[in-house]
């Protein structure tokens, strides 16, 4: 079945730098990959998303990458600030209506300020 | 506009008690329904998940089970409580394509918090 691993387990950046977060997956044909965004104590929110027919999908300061070829994406935020301070959760499904979706492990992401 | 609704928002419960928890989703039909447990400080493990009325997968063995008596309701149940499960309780729903939500998009509910003492 599909794995998700995710890194780093925590990361902490200065306030206005970028922040990069890294999911490998190993099911082939894995062809939806969302992002979510957990605050404490909070459910996950879907924060973005993308499909294996483009390679990248920015919106505003977040952007997220995907390389098919060697199974891997990425979440960029850029600028970051306070209330980036999170966990975020990467993912991978096959995308048809009866899949599941497999969760990485997660990355605390703090905001130095 | 689809909503999901979890209840209760938090519970504390005696080893060995039973355990019924409700998530009902509005504003959409023949959702896929999930529930996920998340331990403090940890992942989200995939618990049950069901394609529709009456039909549960589960994902790991344990003393929970799952029931779909309806399209839009999902209910986990156990009969005696241990202390591992203690945790975050979220539900989650997903639809087929249509219009502006794409295909397996997870929306999660506001969650309930299990403590077991």
């Amino acid at each position: 079945g599909e794995n998700v691993e995710q890194h780093p387990s925590t990361l902490s950046v200065q306030e206005g730098d970028s922040a990069v977060i890294k999911c490998t997956y190993s099911d082939s044909a894995s062809n939806y990959f969302p992002w979510y965004k957990q605050e404490l104590g909070k459910r996950p929110q879907l924060i973005i998303d993308i499909r294996s027919n483009v390679g990248e999908k920015k919106d505003q300061r977040i952007a997220v990458t995907l390389n098919k070829t060697a199974k891997h994406f990425s979440l960029h935020i850029t600028e970051t600030q306070p209330e980036d301070s999170a966990v975020y959760f990467c993912a991978a499904s096959r995308g048809s209506s009866a899949s599941k979706i497999i969760f990485g492990s997660g990355t605390r992401l703090s905001i130095r300020p | 506009s689809q909503t999901i609704h979890q209840w209760p928002a938090t519970l504390v419960q005696p080893v060995g008690s039973p355990l019924s928890l409700e998530c009902t989703v509005e504003g959409t039909s023949n959702p896929n329904l999930y529930w996920y447990r998340q331990a403090a400080g940890r992942g989200l493990q995939l618990l049950f998940y069901s394609v529709g009325i009456g039909q549960i997968s589960s994902e790991v063995p344990q003393n929970l089970s799952a029931s779909r008596p309806q399209d839009r309701q999902f209910i986990l149940s156990s009969k005696k409580l241990l202390l591992s499960d203690s945790g975050f309780y979220l539900c989650a729903w997903s639809v087929l394509p249509s219009g502006r939500v794409s295909y397996n998009e997870q929306f999660f509910g506001p969650g309930t918090r299990l403590t077991v003492l």
